[in-house]
């Protein structure tokens, strides 16, 4: 069965760093999340993509965030300066539709510290 | 601001034990109800999802939901549960225009053999 990968499953870095998560989704599905979790907190939505554009984003995702589909395979989340606070499980899905009807299919995580 | 509550943060039961985890969720529009079911070191798995028709909603590995407008609530039930059904559950909804899902806590459940 199709999966949502993720890549590291683990990432440290220092305050103010740059980082890029990676996620690449299910193959044919067209419609892409990043999701995170703090420690101890609900599953948070963070951004939706489609069509090479954002289709929804929470208070969030600031200007320190962006997302990007690079290639036809790999979907990526960058934190430009990295805080304490960002911190988190990070999580990518995927799903074949738009809409609020549709099935997410997560991947397994991108657990990040900031130290 | 809509929510989405999970009562239950810790639940242990026996095997064979029968199995209600709550899930209410604050909107009074049209809403769309997930579980998933993470087991330790997966993803996240849907179990079912509901947005119309038959409010009792049967999902995967002998679980069912049932979504009580009046209350608010998305109940997840089995009738007995297993040790392999030791996981955290998630409760989510959607709603009308927009993609993202709103979680709940999560539910540790434990099933002792």
């Amino acid at each position: 069965e199709p999966e949502v990968t993720q890549t590291p499953s683990h990432q440290v870095t220092q305050m103010g760093q740059e980082v890029i998560l990676r996620c690449v989704p299910i193959s044919n599905h067209l419609y892409f999340y990043w999701y995170r979790q703090i420690l101890g907190q609900k599953v948070e939505f963070l951004v939706s993509f489609y069509n090479n554009e954002i289709s929804e984003k929470s208070e969030i995702f600031d200007d320190q965030f962006s997302v990007e589909r690079p290639d036809g395979s790999n979907f990526t989340l960058k934190i430009r300066s990295t805080k304490l606070e960002d911190s988190a499980m990070y999580f990518c899905a995927s799903s074949d539709g738009g809409g609020p009807q549709e099935t997410q299919y997560f991947g397994p995580g991108t657990r990040l510290l900031v130290l | 601001a809509q929510s989405v509550s999970q009562h239950n943060h810790h639940v242990i039961l026996s095997e064979a034990a029968s199995l209600e985890l709550g899930c209410n969720y604050s909107y009074g529009g049209t809403v769309n109800l997930f579980w998933y079911v993470q087991y330790p070191g997966q993803h996240l798995q849907l179990l079912l999802k509901y947005f119309s028709g038959d409010p009792l909603v049967k999902g995967i590995k002998g679980f069912e939901a049932e979504f009580i407008k009046s209350k608010f609530s998305f109940n997840l039930r089995k009738p007995s549960v297993q040790w392999s059904d030791t996981a955290e559950y998630f409760c989510a909804a959607t709603l009308a225009g927009t993609y993202k899902y709103i979680f709940g806590t999560g539910t540790r459940l434990k099933v002792l053999a």
